[in-house]
């Protein structure tokens, strides 16, 4: 799997959008970018996934660069609850031996700030 | 709503003791992972199954972890014997293989072992 890089921490006020960054140069055709986050204390919690075209949930929005070596998951107006570790993975997205693996780097910590 | 469960939520054992920690996948999720947090490795995986068969233990210490799914409803990770440096955040997720990929993991509470 390609590595991911994130920043270590964001601050984010109450209501705006958080706009979260992830760098994957490295990324091949056949890989998708997945989000994840953890609220203190509970399991990773899905978020969205993406392989080239934009894509947008219930949850959040996800941009993927044209070259697809970054893209930014949007927190359309963040909430004292979305405070959370967020983690940005890059999977390929076939079922096979260890294709299913998630691997999590350190992700951004993510503080709403009231 | 469907969540996956963990039991126990917390265990407190000494060293050399065997460790049980069973999970509960969402009904009709025929995918089953096991991983384990620590503040130095971060999450890790450490198996997976599906539909019961193990998939990849690549992640798992052979000499003393063993994963188990004894049905659809119970996947079993054991530690014997358990080693200070076992102490972590065990979690268990499941899915559904939809289209050849999982793609959406759901994840449970999480079994915090302390091992003296």
């Amino acid at each position: 799997d390609a590595k991911t890089t994130q920043p270590p921490s964001m601050d984010c006020a109450e209501g705006r959008a958080a706009n979260l960054p992830c760098n994957h140069s490295t990324i091949s055709g056949n890989e998708y970018v997945y989000w994840y986050r953890q609220i203190h204390s509970q399991g990773p919690q899905y978020i969205i996934h993406g392989l080239k075209n934009n894509e947008t949930n219930e949850m959040a929005s996800l941009i993927i660069t044209e070259d697809r070596k970054s893209s930014t998951l949007i927190l359309p107006h963040a909430t004292l609850r979305d405070t959370a570790v967020y983690y940005c993975i890059v999977r390929v997205a076939v079922s096979g031996f260890g294709n299913e693996k998630l691997t999590f780097g350190t992700g951004t910590r993510l503080t709403i700030i009231p | 709503d469907a969540r996956v469960t963990q039991t126990p939520r917390d265990k407190v054992t000494e060293m050399g003791q065997e460790v049980t920690m069973r999970c509960q996948p969402i009904l009709g999720h025929n995918t089953v992972f096991w991983y384990r947090q620590t503040m130095m490795q971060g999450l890790e995986l450490l198996a997976y199954f599906r539909n019961r068969a193990p998939l990849d233990d690549s992640g798992m210490p052979k000499d003393r972890f063993s994963a188990e799914m004894p049905d659809a409803t119970l996947a079993t990770l054991k530690i014997q014997p358990s080693e200070p440096r076992d102490s972590a955040v065990y979690f268990c997720a499941s899915g559904f293989l939809l289209a050849g990929v999982v793609n959406e993991q759901f994840f449970g509470p999480g079994t915090r072992l302390t091992v003296l």
